[in-house]
């Protein structure tokens, strides 16, 4: 069974910094990764989705890498803003016979302040 | 494009009574998902609909939850009767298979309070 570990559980910056969201997941046959925003009290918002012949994916101030043999994704975020603050998912598409099925983290919870 | 909508948006009862929530998936996308996101943690998978079938629904607690995808299209989710722990955030999510990577698309959540 595929378990999605996100670290830190909560990140408090300063506006300005640049910061790393950790994700690692046990099984390392996974088709894609994706990476969520979340809101309070919204649905989930896609930042970048890795496919699995992808090392990378970036997105304005976002940068998502994948390392499927360690069973490791990180989420790199520039010069982060207050608006940044929100809660960031990363979960893990299966392949095989459960194609398609999302494993979720639990999230880090982001707090940029000015 | 309009994207997954969820009704409603907020749902608020008292423990042992019915609930159901209704999701419109993206036009054209063929698999649907149900999704329970309890406070704090990541959603969990209960149902995968491909079409009008039900393909995953291992995690669905079938002895008071139950759904059901009407022509493919539109889906709704019930419980009954419901618990208190029940209250979560119910997500509806839905792509299309075939794609090079079958993206998936979140719906706004319902939010169901049980008193």
């Amino acid at each position: 069974k595929q378990e999605v570990t996100q670290i830190p559980a909560a990140l408090s910056v300063p506006e300005g910094e640049n910061l790393v969201l950790n994700c690692s997941f046990t099984d390392s046959a996974i088709y894609n990764l994706q990476w969520f925003r979340q809101d309070p009290g919204k649905g989930l918002t896609s930042l970048l989705l890795i496919q699995s012949s992808q090392r990378e994916q970036t997105s304005g101030r976002l940068n998502a890498s994948l390392d499927k043999s360690s069973g490791r994704s990180t989420l790199y975020i520039a010069a982060s803003q207050p608006g940044d603050s929100a809660t960031y998912l990363c979960a893990s598409y299966a392949g095989g016979t459960s194609y398609g099925k999302l494993t979720f983290g639990q999230g880090t919870i982001l707090t940029v302040h000015p | 494009e309009a994207g997954v909508v969820q009704s409603p948006r907020y749902k608020i009862i008292e423990k042992k009574q019915p609930v159901a929530f209704w999701c419109n998936p993206i036009s054209g996308h063929n698999t649907l998902y149900w999704y329970r996101q309890n406070l704090g943690q990541g959603p969990e998978l209960l149902i995968r609909y491909e079409n009008e079938e039900a393909v995953d629904d291992s995690q669905l607690p079938k002895d008071r939850f139950s759904a059901e995808r009407l022509k493919g299209v539109d889906s709704t989710l019930k419980i009954q009767p419901a618990e208190l722990g029940d209250s979560a955030v119910y997500l509806c999510a839905s792509s299309l298979q075939g794609t090079s990577y079958n993206e998936q698309f979140f719906g706004p959540g319902t939010r169901l309070t049980v008193l």
